[in-house]
């Protein structure tokens, strides 16, 4: 069975500090596919990023940067130079390869991410 | 809207009581999803559609909950004999494929069983 982990439920943060969100995962398969989305006040799931388990290049994608280690089984996230805005729930998701034809997510418990300006 | 829609936002409901929550996905989008969220939780599956095919079931709780999407496109899932421990958002989900693809994800429906 997959699993997600996400050790941090709450973290705080001052404005314009850096900070990292931790995910780990358990999986039995050699091809998955690794997920983060942001869920604001508001509710909805927003997308950031889908990794598969073949690509382990860092990404960064403006003050968004997310480093996967396959040794270490983990797809950790970090925000550089944080805002009020980024405030939210994050959370990693893993989906292994397709059974089925298509592809069951799971979703770790969220991390609460708190801007103080 | 080019979103994924739900209704109603919130619903409240009497124990016992039946309910219908209702899901319209991008239109066009092959593959939808329905996840239950509890409080301080991350969502769980319920089940899977692709098209009108209900190809997974095995997140649905129990067997008071039901899901259809008779023509392909909107969804309706259905809880019956509402109880306590079904308060949560149910989310609904849909990809234009059927693996591979980002799920684009509904502001949910919040339950709150009285």
């Amino acid at each position: 069975a997959q699993k997600v982990t996400q050790a941090q439920t709450e973290i705080s943060v001052v404005e314009k500090e850096d900070v990292t969100l931790d995910c780990v995962y358990e999986t039995r398969d050699t091809t998955y596919y690794l997920f983060w989305y942001k869920q604001p006040p508001s509710g909805e799931l927003v997308f950031l990023i889908r990794r598969n388990s073949f690509d382990e290049q860092n990404e960064i994608s403006g003050r968004y940067s997310w480093n996967f280690q396959k040794s270490t089984s983990s797809f950790n996230f970090t925000i550089t130079a944080s805002q009020v805005v980024d405030s939210a729930v994050y959370f990693c998701a893993l989906s292994e390869a397709p059974s089925g034809g298509y592809q069951k997510v799971t979703f770790g418990i969220g991390t609460k991410l708190q801007v103080i300006p | 809207g080019a979103g994924v829609s739900q209704s109603p936002r919130y619903k409240v409901a009497k124990r016992g009581q039946d309910v219908a929550l209702r899901c319209d996905p991008i239109s066009g989008h092959v593959s939808l999803f329905w996840y239950q969220q509890a409080l301080g939780q991350g969502p769980e599956f319920l089940t899977y559609f692709q098209n009108e095919a209900q190809l997974d079931k095995s997140g649905l709780p129990s067997d008071r909950f039901f899901a259809e999407r008779p023509e392909g496109s909107v969804s309706t899932l259905k809880i019956q004999r509402t109880q306590q421990e079904d308060s949560a958002v149910y989310l609904c989900a849909s990809s234009s494929g059927t693996i591979n693809n980002e799920q684009f994800f509904g502001p949910g429906t919040r339950l709150t069983v009285l």
